[in-house]
């Protein structure tokens, strides 16, 4: 069962940087599909942030695409977020998913718990 | 990449079926059968009800049912029941500017 885990600090102060982390178990990202962010403000939709393939190709939302850095580190089976120059408009749940884009279908199909970030000074 | 369009909230009763739409573009949900659909229920990740249009995957109930017809997605619950009272959010695959992904503004379904 591929399960998923976000993990980083609940709380960024404004104009710093969100950095978020991803572990895959019972997956190997190695093995392929791409892996995704997507966030949810309090009371809102989602939205989608971006995806990455496990030889480090990547796709970003084009309205953060200028804020956006999402990265793997295939010997830890994980990979990142980091979201620069944050504003309380960023403050959401943040969950990590795999993008299953060109494999048996067009989905997120596993995703994390979600983690809550919040930008507060 | 606009967000497709959902009607804010629905309702019907135990034993009915309601229809949730999810309007979009040539640039997403018409131009492709890659629609998904994800129930969310509060304080929980979203769950996969529906891929590729009309694909449910493995443990889903037969009762969700995924369509479309040019630019415009729908979700059908038949057979309400209390636990499938949730959110529930279209997404598309989109290439409009990057090959990536559009949601839908959500539809809170309340089961009468």
């Amino acid at each position: 069962q591929v399960q998923l885990q976000e993990s980083g600090p609940g709380l960024v102060k404004p104009s710093e940087t969100l950095s978020l982390t991803c572990a895959v178990s019972g997956y190997s990202i190695s093995s392929g599909y791409y892996w995704g962010w997507i966030r949810q403000p309090p009371g809102k939709g989602l939205e989608w942030i971006g995806s990455i393939y496990h030889s480090g190709s990547t796709y970003y939302n084009p309205s953060l695409k200028s804020r956006v850095t999402i990265s793997v580190d295939t010997s830890k089976n994980q990979f990142s977020l980091k979201l620069s120059s944050v504003t309380a408009a960023d403050t959401a749940v943040y969950y990590c998913a795999r993008d299953k884009r060109g494999y048996s279908g067009y989905d997120f199909d596993y995703w994390g718990q979600g983690t809550l970030v919040t930008v507060s000074s | 990449q606009s967000a497709l369009t959902q009607p804010a909230s629905v309702s019907g009763s135990p034993g009915q079926s309601i229809t949730i739409s999810c309007t979009g573009t040539s640039s997403d949900v018409g131009g492709y059968n890659y629609v998904s659909w994800y129930q969310q229920h509060p304080g929980k990740a979203p769950k996969l009800m529906i891929y590729d249009v009309s694909n449910r995957p493995s443990g889903v109930s037969n009762r969700f049912s995924g369509s479309k017809s040019g630019n415009t997605a729908s979700l059908t619950i038949s057979g309400l029941q209390a636990e499938d009272e949730a959110d529930y959010y279209c997404s598309s695959y989109t290439s409009s500017s990057t090959p990536g992904w559009v949601f839908g503004g959500g539809t809170k379904l309340t089961v009468l």
